[in-house]
């Protein structure tokens, strides 16, 4: 079956520190990877996305590159800010599939000191 | 444009009562998907209805059911609730189309409702 593998937060940061958020994935079909991101109290916000091989995904200063060759979808952000504490989900939805399924990691907790 | 709105916000139930929860997506989106998220499971995708129809369903039991409306509004329902379904339920709505375009469209969530079980 379709899975997310992401690796284990919390993950603490300074201010202007490079992020990385490691993603892996298995699906049996041939997926579009996206990163959602979850504030305290909120709902989930997409981040940033990719239908294809080799697409890279950017947003507010966040990328990601959907590798095939390695079925992963590593998140990143050169410099990151108190304000991007929060809970980065990075998920699946299999193109096989009729419909709308999206499949998600663990989550990532990211918490960002000044 | 609103976003997706979902109420309650915050419920308390007891053991064996039932439960409903509304959604309402973005004004001409005719796909509503619903998750849950716990602790323990994390988010899990519940069932997804499009054009008033079941397009798709997770691996929850029959407790869990769902309906669209005409106007795409969805509702969520649990009967005989256990301490287990305390969680955090998500909705999410997307355009859509009837081809159903797989996984190439963007899922909108609203701010979930907190259900407490008690």
């Amino acid at each position: 079956g379709n899975s997310v593998t992401q690796m284990e937060g919390p993950v603490t940061l300074s201010e202007e520190a490079f992020l990385t958020i490691n993603c892996t994935y298995t699906a049996t079909g041939y997926p579009s990877l996206f990163w959602y991101v979850q504030y305290p109290g909120e709902g989930l916000q997409l981040l940033l996305k990719a239908t294809k091989a080799d697409d890279k995904g950017s947003n507010k200063g966040f990328e990601a590159t959907y590798r095939k060759e390695t079925t992963s979808f590593h998140l990143e952000k050169g410099s990151v800010q108190v304000s991007d504490s929060a809970v980065y989900f990075c998920a699946l939805s299999d193109r096989k599939e009729y419909g709308n399924k999206l499949v998600f990691g663990a989550g990532t907790i990211l918490r960002v000191k000044s | 444009k609103a976003g997706v709105t979902q109420t309650p916000r915050y419920l308390i139930k007891t053991r064996g009562q039932q439960v409903t929860l509304s959604c309402s997506p973005i004004s001409g989106h005719r796909s509503v998907s619903w998750y849950q998220q716990t602790p323990g499971q994390g988010l899990q995708f519940l069932f997804e209805y499009f054009s008033e129809t079941q397009r798709n369903k997770g691996n929850f039991p029959g407790r869990f059911s769902g309906r669209q409306f005409s106007n795409s509004r969805s509702e969520m329902n649990v009967s005989t609730l256990e301490l287990g379904d305390s969680a955090l339920y998500l909705c999410a709505s997307s355009l859509s189309h009837r081809s159903g375009l797989a996984g190439l469209e963007t899922q909108y969530f609203g701010p979930g409702t907190r259900l407490l079980v008690l």
